[in-house]
């Protein structure tokens, strides 16, 4: 099992650009998160899915968008990116046996991505 | 507004020498709380994770967290450190949604 798989790992934006990041998981796992990791400021939700087909908005979702055509990948897509953008951003995975983020969370290896 | 706050951003210790991280939150109704450990330039991995009962919860690597009701924390603590456990903790609590902390970097010195 690779778990939760991020591509790519670096990236760098220049103001403006669009980028997608894709995250997949082998565990057959229901939701899957993305988050942005900034110093000082821990993990901040971005997006979650609970379900094929389903997104849902986090703490953070201004500036992204997100989707879930397949059950193993969600995509954080970026359609214009911005400084404030630059982080690094982290998928997860949980298996939905419980409710939304109250389940173990698998995390993935990150992406670190400066925009310029 | 519901947080988690790790009050300590960085700590120092000695190898063999205990560890306790602190964490409080604020929530409405107790939440579920997590541990989360973040090597360098790694994603995070669960450490150990409370949601009812027995207040001393136990998790991977020898470390283990106490969940006090009255004084909304859930500290994490560790007996005997070693300089593998060097990285960032990240306490995080959860009604449906996951609130991290701002992480703990803890250093292992020889």
């Amino acid at each position: 099992n690779a778990g939760v798989t991020q591509t790519p790992k670096f990236r760098v934006l220049k103001t403006g650009q669009s980028m997608t990041l894709l995250c997949a998981q082998d565990m057959n796992h229901e939701y899957m998160y993305w988050y942005r990791q900034d110093p000082g400021m821990g993990l901040r939700l971005i997006h979650y899915s609970v379900g094929e087909g389903t997104t849902a908005k986090g703490e953070v979702p201004d500036g992204y968008n997100v989707s879930r055509l397949k059950k193993q990948n969600f995509l954080l897509g970026l359609e214009s990116a911005a400084p404030s953008q630059t982080s690094v951003y982290f998928c997860a995975s949980s298996s939905g046996r419980g409710a939304v983020g109250t389940d173990t969370q698998y995390f993935g290896p990150g992406t670190r991505l400066t925009v310029l | 507004a519901q947080s988690v706050t790790q009050p300590d951003i960085h700590i120092t210790v000695s190898e063999g020498a205990s560890l306790e991280l602190r964490c409080n939150y604020s929530y409405g109704a107790t939440p579920y709380l997590f541990w989360y450990v973040q090597s360098p330039g790694q994603g995070l991995q669960l450490l150990l994770k409370y949601f009812s009962g027995d207040t001393l919860v136990q998790g991977i690597k020898g470390f283990e967290a106490e969940f006090k009701r009255s004084q909304s924390s859930f500290n994490l603590r560790k007996p005997s450190v070693h300089w593998s456990d060097a990285a960032e903790y990240f306490c995080a609590a959860s009604d449906y949604k996951l609130s991290f902390g701002a992480g703990t970097t803890v250093t292992v010195r020889a």
